[in-house]
């Protein structure tokens, strides 16, 4: 299976702190992109890294990728409330596969 | 401006019954999909439509038709709804010059539970 999976699956911070989430993955990719998923709603597309890029900076979002580890992670800085939600990473592999999702870490900051 | 719009946001109905959710987009995208989230939360790809065309079929059981008038609507028809089809289905579509695989907008979701 190609699925990635985020680590940790839930993870609870209080406002202010920041989060780190962390994807891996199994076989070579061409991008890999990060959605959120507020409770009862669609997925928003949040940054896409491709394989030839290292980081990349959103607002108060930081994704990280590391093709020879095969991880990716996801820093949210000063965190506030309503970044409450479930993040999930996708990944499109080598040959242009479709986009395969993680199974989410479940973010709660308390406020 | 809604996007990706779906209907209807929740559907309940008996095992057994014909059932069908519809997607628009207004984005101007070529490319649609639909997706399917279990209770798990855990979400994987049924189709993928670009410019009217089926390019993508995940192994979806052939109870499972969707429909593409036009490249704005990506409809879903479900035959004899089981109990297992019960789960979230999203709609999502994407720009093909950001690769077929690119950056994906998604719909609300509906909410289908067979009983």
């Amino acid at each position: 299976s190609q699925q990635g999976e985020e680590d940790p699956q839930a993870l609870s911070i209080q406002e202010g702190e920041n989060a780190t989430m962390n994807c891996s993955y199994k076989t070579s990719i061409n991008n890999l992109q990060w959605y959120r998923q507020n409770s009862g709603r669609g997925l928003v597309h949040l940054i896409l890294i491709r394989s030839n890029e290292r980081e990349k900076h959103s607002g108060r979002l930081r994704v990280t990728l590391d093709t020879s580890k095969k991880s990716s992670s996801l820093l949210i800085t000063a965190s506030r409330a309503a970044d409450t939600a479930s993040y999930f990473c996708a990944t499109v592999h080598t040959g242009n596969t479709p986009l395969v999702f993680g199974k989410g870490t479940r973010l709660s900051v308390i406020a | 401006d809604t996007a990706v719009s779906q209907t209807p946001k929740y559907l309940v109905t008996q095992m057994g019954n014909d059932k069908s959710i519809k997607c628009e987009q207004n984005l101007g995208h070529d490319t649609m999909y639909w997706y399917k989230q279990d209770s798990k939360k855990f979400l994987k790809i049924m189709f993928s439509y670009n410019n009217k065309e089926l390019i993508i079929n995940e192994t979806v059981p052939n109870r499972f038709s969707p429909k593409s008038p036009d490249k704005a609507h990506l409809n879903l028809h479900i035959n004899s709804l089981e109990l297992g089809d019960s789960a979230v289905y999203f709609c999502a579509s994407s720009q093909a010059t950001s690769g077929r695989f690119g950056t994906q907008y998604f719909g609300p979701g509906t909410r289908l539970l067979v009983l």
